[in-house]
């Protein structure tokens, strides 16, 4: 079966544009989550979504957006990119939310460069 | 103080050493543990996951938990290069029980 996959695995963007990155689950799983990290650091929380509703936001800002298709498949999206944005945006699925033993399985991430 | 706290390392062993990576957590109703190791340049990767207080082996991995400590390690017997990479301690958290991560352990194994 195939993992969790992301596209696209490498961006170059500048200051002020908006990008979209883009997820699709492990097959039956119904819950995305998605995850910056930045060089040296563990990654942090940025959403959560189940059937298509978003169930956690992380401390980031409004630029900061995503949502869930009802194939499960997940979109974030960046606006008026910032120097600081440049990071490792990683996606990760589970067969669903809530109690936390659910295992969360990361793809193969985003590399966003922001000039 | 942090969430979720690992030994900074970096961490270097010899090749066949036991490695030792530590990880303290401060949510005292965590239930569930999970240990991600990440190549340099790559995603995590799960190499386990613990509930219970006491030992889980799988292989060469051994996770041991402590939930009156707040304490989570992991313990790699055998250590080969390719156990080089750097260790994720990550902990649920939040309403959504998302993942807090630790900041990670380097480990370098010597051949």
């Amino acid at each position: 079966d195939a993992g969790v996959t992301q596209s696209p695995t490498h961006l170059i963007k500048t200051r002020g544009q908006h990008v979209t990155l883009r997820c699709s689950p492990i097959s039956g799983h119904k819950s995305v989550s998605w995850y910056q990290q930045v060089l040296g650091q563990g990654p942090q929380f940025i959403f959560q979504y189940y059937e298509k509703e978003e169930r956690g936001r992380g401390n980031f800002p409004d630029r900061f957006s995503a949502r869930q298709f009802p194939n499960y498949s997940s979109e974030l999206n960046v606006n008026a990119l910032l120097l600081g944005d440049s990071a490792l945006y990683l996606c990760a699925s589970s067969s669903s939310t809530g109690g936390g033993r659910e295992t969360q399985y990361f793809g193969p991430g985003t590399r966003l460069l922001v000039l | 103080q942090k969430e979720v706290e690992q030994n900074s390392g970096p961490l270097s062993v010899p090749e066949g050493a036991i490695a030792s990576l530590n990880c303290t957590y401060s949510d005292r109703v965590s239930q569930s543990f999970f240990w991600y190791r990440q190549y340099s340049g790559k995603s995590p990767e799960l190499i386990m996951s613990i509930y219970s207080n006491g030992d889980k082996e799988d292989g060469r991995f051994t996770a041991q938990l402590n939930k009156a400590s707040q304490y989570v390690s992991l313990l790699i017997r055998d250590s080969q290069p390719s156990d080089s990479a750097t260790y994720l301690c990550a902990v649920p958290s939040g309403s959504a029980r998302q993942l807090t991560f630790g900041s990670g352990t380097q480990l370098t194994v010597l051949p």
